[in-house]
């Protein structure tokens, strides 16, 4: 089984409605990131977690809010979808106890709005 | 202002030449750098990393440079083979304790055969 799941894996949606995409992972990491990544753009952070209680914003999270409902789960919301959000997004963990902050990424969920 | 940049877009090379791919920083003062591969509408798998206080690693048919009064690292891929066609991400660890990594945009490379 996969370490970083991400579900949904491909998403179709409208303009104005409401999506979750939800991040599960069984490394017992603390730490939880989510990325957005558009061609020729790179990753970019949106939100991260360094455990349960710790919320922080990364530099684009204008139109998104984030769920970390357990140290295993971490969840991004679209509130009202646009089409500018369509992109491909990756959530990813590392270990608050490792020396170093490798990362480890989940599959992607490929978010269509239309 | 703080910056990392990795050279190229992208490279194209011959089977079996060396590929070299760079990355530079500017205003950070990372502990660690760390190399990713990124194959198309997959998520990035961590490679290798290098110390601050090393100035060369290697893994395999891959090495690593890191040069801290240069603000640079270069990774090398030896007797490249088509299969090594994919996005290769530089990423600065600061090592900070509340700091994400800092990832550059990733060099595109394609090996022909």
């Amino acid at each position: 089984d996969a370490d970083v799941t991400q579900t949904p894996r491909n998403r179709i949606t409208k303009t104005g409605k409401r999506i979750m995409l939800e991040c599960s992972q069984t490394k017992g990491h603390d730490r939880m990131y989510w990325y957005r990544q558009d061609p020729g753009l790179g990753l970019q952070l949106i939100y991260y977690s360094f455990d349960v209680k710790d919320i922080n914003k990364g530099e684009i999270s204008d139109g998104y809010s984030v769920s970390r409902q357990a140290q295993a789960k971490f969840s991004l919301s679209l509130e009202s979808a646009i089409p500018n959000q369509t992109a491909l997004y990756f959530c990813a963990t590392s270990d608050q106890g490792a020396p170093t902050d490798t990362q480890y990424f989940g599959p992607g969920t490929r978010l269509t709005v239309l | 202002s703080q910056k990392i940049e990795q050279n190229s877009e992208a490279l194209n090379i011959q089977e079996g030449k060396t590929a070299t791919l760079t990355c530079n920083y500017t205003n950070y003062s990372p502990a660690y750098l760390q190399w990713y591969r990124q194959d198309p509408g997959r998520g990035p798998v961590f490679l290798l990393l290098i110390r601050e206080n090393e100035k060369e690693k290697r893994k395999e048919r891959l090495k690593v440079t890191f040069d801290t009064t240069l603000k640079q690292s270069l990774f090398h891929i030896t007797a490249s083979q088509p299969a090594d066609s994919a996005t290769y991400l530089c990423a600065l660890d600061l090592n900070s304790g509340n700091t994400p990594l800092v990832f550059g945009k990733g060099t595109r490379l394609s090996v022909i055969a």
